[in-house]
């Protein structure tokens, strides 16, 4: 069966400019949850969303990050006005329910700022 | 210091060797304990999940968590060279769905 699928899987942006992110979850999946994965580190958590509703967002690391799951599937990570430090990779990941259940991840998206 | 602690390596060893992989933690409200393999320009993949102190064994893979000297590890026996990758520690509080990552150490399987 698919997996969680997320698009597009490289991405160079300008400093400044505005990139869209999209995480497709499993089908299913009640629970998606975004993460920041810097060169060398281990994943870091951004937000979690349980259907539609965002319910933590306390790993975004500024108001330039912004997600939305607007019908309880399809995700999207925008982050304006791009900052280098922004560079990394965003991974996705859905869950069959929420808690503590098993995470399943997307292949990410590389984001790289210049 | 951070929360989760991970020599990254990189860890290089012959085919058929006995790995070792570590990791050390500070929170002691930490009771989900995990580790997940990551191959390159991948996703991570859960390997193993184990709950409070205690051994757990799975194929090749066993994890050990020792709750009072705040360290796990994961031992992969009969190494493979399709073991090679990034394996990142993972450990979360109870009732908590965020987990706190490890920076992961990266081994290699020479044939």
């Amino acid at each position: 069966g698919a997996g969680v699928s997320q698009s597009p899987r490289y991405k160079v942006a300008k400093r400044g400019q505005d990139v869209a992110l999209r995480c497709d979850p499993i089908s299913g999946h009640v629970s998606l949850f975004w993460y920041q994965q810097a060169l060398g580190q281990g994943p870091e958590f951004l937000t979690y969303f349980q259907n539609e509703a965002q319910l933590d967002k306390s790993g975004l690391p500024s108001d330039r990050f912004f997600a939305e799951r607007p019908e309880g599937s399809v995700s999207t990570l925008k982050i304006q006005r791009t900052q280098q430090e922004d560079s990394a990779v965003y991974l996705c990941a859905s869950s069959l329910d929420g808690s503590t259940d098993t995470q399943y991840f997307g292949p990410g998206t590389r984001l790289t700022v210049l | 210091q951070k929360e989760v602690e991970q020599d990254p390596g990189p860890l290089s060893v012959p085919e058929g060797a006995i790995v070792s992989l570590n990791c050390t933690y500070s929170n002691s409200a930490f009771q989900y304990f995990m580790w997940y393999r990551q191959y390159s320009r991948k996703g991570p993949e859960l390997l193993m999940y184990t709950y409070s102190s205690g051994n757990k064994e799975d194929g090749r893979f066993t994890a050990q968590v020792d709750k009072s000297s705040k360290y796990i590890s994961l031992f992969i026996r009969d190494s493979q060279p399709s073991d090679s990758a990034t394996y990142l520690c993972a450990m979360s509080e109870g009732g908590s769905y965020i987990p706190t990552f490890g920076r992961g150490t990266s081994l290699i399987v020479h044939p």
